[in-house]
């Protein structure tokens, strides 16, 4: 099992681009997050699925949207990229009770 | 959402037990405690997890107090690569996760 992958590693973006971070998982799991964290902070949740076609929101949703049109992926896309948006991403899936995390996509927005 | 309080960095010597406290004082009757920690550069990795009785996994014990409004992790002989942020968390199973700021763990050598 290759778990949670999680795509580009690094990326930098200009203000105004847009992007999609990659994630997918190889476990079936039904939930899957997209975190952020930002430099010597804890992981702030962005959106979550619990299923195929079901996304909602976590605690800062703003300047992000998802989709999850099968089990395995769940992408992250930003539309108008900020400075505020600088940050470190990871994308996690769960079985009952453990959350496994991907190993991040560090985003820089100039 | 239940929040948990924990201490900002704790140190160890290498080889010594590690007691990680985390207070969570609003815990609800259906709030698993869990937690994670994320060593430099990586992403949180699972720890162990309980809802009222203590709990026994190869890398570490939960302690839960009587009252559950607060728990303990334990390592029992810290190692270097155990140096890292520890996150303690409340959530129902299936349900997303509030991270806070965590402990900063230091292991001397």
């Amino acid at each position: 099992n290759a778990g949670v992958t999680q795509t580009p590693k690094f990326r930098i973006l200009k203000i105004g681009q847009s992007m999609t971070l990659q994630c997918a998982q190889d476990m079936n799991h039904n939930y899957m997050y997209w975190y952020r964290q930002d430099p010597g902070m804890g992981l702030k949740l962005i959106y979550y699925s619990v299923g195929a076609g079901i996304t909602d929101k976590g605690e800062v949703p703003n300047g992000y949207n998802v989709s999850r049109s099968t089990t395995e992926d769940f992408p992250l896309r930003l539309e108008l990229a900020a400075p505020s948006q600088t940050s470190v991403y990871f994308c996690a899936s769960s079985s009952p009770g453990e959350q496994f995390f991907g190993p991040g996509t560090r985003l820089t927005v100039l | 959402d239940a929040k948990t309080t924990q201490p900002n960095s704790m140190e160890s010597n290498e080889e010594e037990p590690v007691h990680l406290p985390c207070n969570h004082s609003t815990i609800s009757g259906t709030d698993y405690i869990h937690w994670y920690r994320q060593l430099p550069s990586q992403g949180p990795e699972y720890v162990i997890h309980g809802l009222t009785s203590n709990v026994n996994n190869r890398m570490a014990s939960l302690a839960i107090a009587e009252d559950r409004k607060s728990s303990t992790l334990i390592l029992h002989r810290a190692t270097l690569r155990d140096a890292a942020v520890y996150y303690c968390i409340l959530s129902r199973i299936g349900n997303q996760f509030y991270f806070g700021t965590g402990t900063s763990l230091t292991v001397i050598p």
